[in-house]
């Protein structure tokens, strides 16, 4: 059964940094591409970024570009979103996905990030 | 204002048939056949319905159906139930600076 669980989300005051990791179990983690998409409160799923299973390739919407990088660490079966100069738009519920020619298979719980002074 | 157009909501009787439409361009839809669905209940992470256009995932209930035309995607549900009641979200890869886009959404209501 694939599994997967997000964690770091919480308050930070724009302008601020936060991490997001997502944990991966029950399937092969190198063979996936992953994936953010993220939700705002009341609003619909809007794409943030993806990554091919061994990093080469990297994809970012453009409201996040510059600010965001995701990574992944392969040995620990982890996906990261580092978020940069994050803005109140950015509130949201960040989920991960596990993702195959541009779509979301398996989603996470999500994690909540709210950007607020 | 999302790259995809779906209806707001949509509403229909227990044991009816409903579609939902999701209309793009020919940057997204109507170039890839990577069009996919979701359906999300309130408070809960989304789910993959249908991929590829018209695949359904093992475990999704052969009532879900699925086909684009052109430019626009469609999903259809037959013999609706209490259970059908929910968000369903389109999404499709795209040609543009943002490869992957989703529709704004669609509440349906069972009535």
């Amino acid at each position: 059964e694939v599994q997967l669980l997000e964690s770091g989300g919480g308050l930070v005051q724009p302008g601020g940094s936060l991490r997001l990791s997502c944990a991966a179990s029950g399937f092969t983690f190198t063979s996936f591409a992953m994936s953010w998409v993220r939700q705002a409160p009341g609003k619909g799923l809007e794409w943030v970024s993806s990554i091919t299973g061994t990093s080469t390739n990297t994809w970012y919407a453009d409201s996040v570009k510059g600010r965001f990088t995701i990574s992944r660490d392969n040995s620990k079966n982890t996906l990261y979103l580092q978020m940069n100069s994050l803005r109140a738009e950015d509130t949201a519920l960040y989920y991960c996905a596990q993702t195959q020619f541009w779509t979301a298979y398996d989603w996470g719980q999500g994690t909540l990030v709210t950007v607020s002074s | 204002q999302s790259a995809l157009t779906q209806p707001a909501s949509v509403s229909e009787s227990p044991g009816q048939s409903i579609t939902i439409s999701c209309t793009g361009s020919s940057s997204d839809i109507g170039s890839y056949n990577y069009v996919s669905w979701y359906q999300q209940y309130p408070g809960k992470a989304p789910k993959l319905v249908i991929y590829d256009v018209s695949n359904r995932p093992s475990g999704i209930s052969n009532r879900f159906s699925a086909s684009k035309s052109g430019n626009t995607a469609s999903l259809t549900i037959s013999g609706l139930q209490a259970e059908d009641e929910a968000y369903y979200y389109c999404s499709s890869y795209t040609r543009t600076s943002t490869p992957w886009v989703f529709g704004g959404g669609t509440k349906l209501t069972v009535l």
